[in-house]
Order: C-alpha cells, then structure tokens, then sequence
C-alpha cells in the first residue's frame, strides 16, 4: 500500500510570492497534519484537518492556510513568503481523528527553499 | 503547555556498542510519548510509543525506551548499534485534548562509527 505521498518534493521561490503545498494521506486514513521542519530543528505542528474542517492550528501567521478535500486530500497554501519560510514541510495522516494517541504517518516531505 | 528537550544534540558511538538518547517532557496532563526516526532526506518513521500500560516499550530496529513518570524522562535505548542507525532521532510528546498535535525536541544526531 502506498503511504502518505507528498508534491513537489523541491520547491524554489522568491520573497513574496506564493506556494501551494500537497499532500495524499494513506488510503482510508481521514486525519491530516501539516508539520514545519526548519534545518536543524524538531518539526513544528501547522494544522490538523479531519473530515474537512481545521480542528488544530499551531503559533503560525495568518499567512498560512490549509484544507482538505472530499477524498480527504490536503493542500498548504502559503503567502508572501519570506525567507525564513524555507524549511522541510512535512504531512502526516492518521486513521481517525487525532486524539493524541493515534500513529501518525508521515510523508517524505516538501523541501521549500525563499531566496 | 507541554515542551520536550533533548539533552544532546549529538551522540557520536562506535559500532556495536550501546547508545542512550536522552529524551525529558513537561506537561501538566497524561502524555503520550513517541520516539521517530529521520533518515537523511526522508520523512518521520515511528519507532516506538507509550500509551499506558507498562513502561517499558519495545519498538522496530532493536529499540527500546522506558517511560519514567516521576523524572518525567522516556529515554531511547538500543544495546548494539549499527552503522545504519546512523540518523536524527526525534522524542515528541501528545495528550489526549491536544488531538493530533504532536510536540518534538530538537532532535539528537545519531552518529555510528565504525
């Protein structure tokens, strides 16, 4: 079975411009986190999607956004990048709605590079 | 709030020798605890849990770590490493009111030398 795919795996993008992010979760697995890892650091929690609606959002601007999708797909969408946006953006999907103890699986992540 | 710190940034070992990554916690609430492995450009692999029941957890790869309530501590342990253990490994910790937000330390690099 296929794990928790995500697109691109490269990305190379300016200050200010906008970058969208996606992310497949494990057939059947209806969670969705997205996770920011800056080099060198532990991965920092973005959001967390179930069944469609945002049920937890981490200490991050208002310029990043997510949602998920009927087939239970994700898309990051980030604004007026900045520099220090350029980190490893990780996606992590679990079989049921978070509840602290469910595994979560993550994806090889999207390396995201602001010049 | 919770936070997790890692107490060394880098183990380097020798093969076949035994390795502890130290891993503390803070939190006001049950914790779950989880240990994840990154390999060089890749994502996150789970090598073990603590959900409740005993403290000691076995995981993948010969790892092992014990869940310490009164230290607050759940180290990693391994009695034999490999030089394919070679990697950053990650200590994070959960409850269940924070739903799917898992907090991590700053990693430790495991270094194996042959």
């Amino acid at each position: 079975d296929a794990g928790v795919t995500q697109s691109p795996t490269h990305l190379i993008k300016t200050r200010g411009q906008h970058v969208t992010l996606r992310c497949s979760p494990i057939s059947g697995h209806k969670s969705v986190s997205w996770y920011q890892q800056v080099l060198g650091q532990g991965p920092q929690f973005i959001f967390q999607y179930y069944e469609k609606e945002e049920r937890g959002r981490g200490n991050f601007p208002d310029r990043f956004s997510a949602r998920q999708f009927p087939n239970y797909s994700s898309e990051l969408n980030v604004n007026a990048l900045l520099l220090g946006d350029s980190a490893l953006y990780l996606c992590a999907s679990s079989l049921v709605e978070g509840l602290g103890y469910n595994e979560q699986f993550f994806g090889p992540g999207t390396r995201l590079t602001v010049l | 709030a919770q936070s997790v710190t890692q107490l060394d940034s880098q183990v380097p070992v020798f093969e076949e020798a035994p390795v502890e990554l130290r891993c503390n916690y803070s939190s006001s609430v049950s914790v779950y605890l989880f240990w994840y492995v990154q390999y060089p450009n890749q994502g996150l692999q789970l090598l073990l849990k603590y959900l409740s029941g005993s403290t000691l957890v076995k995981g993948i790869n010969g790892f092992e770590a014990e869940f310490n309530k009164s230290q607050t501590s759940f180290h990693l342990r391994k009695p034999s490493v490999h030089i394919s253990d070679t990697a950053e490994y990650f200590c994070a910790v959960s409850s269940y009111n924070q739903g799917g937000k898992l907090i991590f330390g700053q990693g430790t690099e495991l270094s194996v030398k042959p």
